[in-house]
């Protein structure tokens, strides 16, 4: 499986934008870059998913860099309800239907 | 919109003993899968069944077995239980779209979780 690698921590001040980097340099043609959190004592939750385009949603942005090796979640607006643990999680489109989570990046947002 | 429900929501078991749990899919979905995840462990991939058939197996022990039912519901059984299998369980469901070789991986939606403690 391709490999995902992001910081341990963010923190961020209520209602400014937080930008969640994950570098993914093996990545293949075939793979979705997904994104779930996970809120404390919560299971996790999907938040957005592209392939090359960038990508909105209500939840967040997800910006792809044209050689699709690294990719930037987005959150606009900070809210405490924001804090969580954030997976970024390659999905091969071919056969690869689980997700594999590894170390994610836990976002603290200050009031 | 319903979700995910999974049964019970807390078990406490003693050392040696056997454990049901139990997860119910978002209606019309297809797929479950089963996650672990250990304290201060990130979620680990069990196991997962496609219309009632096992379709991919991560790292559950020999001590695990799990199926998938005509109504789409999944039990993971869990016996000779050890004081390393506390941890938290999560089923999640999706559905597979799209046909032939192009089906879209949608999202997987989580239920709360079952908190197992092994005494």
């Amino acid at each position: 499986d391709a490999k995902t690698t992001q910081p341990n921590s963010m923190e961020s001040n209520e209602e400014e934008p937080v930008h969640l980097p994950c570098n993914h340099s093996t990545i293949s043609g075939t793979d979705y870059i997904h994104w779930y959190r996970q809120l404390p004592s919560q299971g996790p939750e999907y938040v957005i998913h592209g392939l090359t385009s960038n990508v909105n949603n209500r939840m967040a942005s997800l910006a792809i860099a044209e050689d699709r090796k690294s990719s930037t979640l987005i959150l606009h607006r900070a809210t405490l309800r924001d804090a969580a643990v954030y997976y970024c999680i390659l999905r091969s489109r071919s056969n690869d239907y689980k997700l594999s989570f590894g170390a994610g990046t836990t976002v603290t947002v200050r009031a | 919109a319903a979700g995910v429900i999974q049964s019970p929501r807390h078990l406490i078991k003693e050392k040696r003993e056997t454990a049901t749990l139990k997860c119910y899919p978002i209606p019309r979905h297809d797929t479950v899968y089963w996650y672990q995840q250990g304290p201060g462990q990130d979620p680990q991939f069990l196991i997962s069944f496609y219309e009632k058939m096992q379709s991919d197996k991560g790292s559950i022990p020999d001590r695990f077995s799990a199926q998938q039912f005509s109504d789409y519901h999944s039990e993971l059984n869990m016996s000779s239980l050890e004081l390393g299998d506390s941890a938290l369980y999560f089923c999640a469901s999706s559905s597979r779209q799209g046909q032939g070789g192009g089906k879209y991986l949608s999202e997987q939606y989580f239920g709360p979780g079952t908190r197992l403690t092994v005494t």
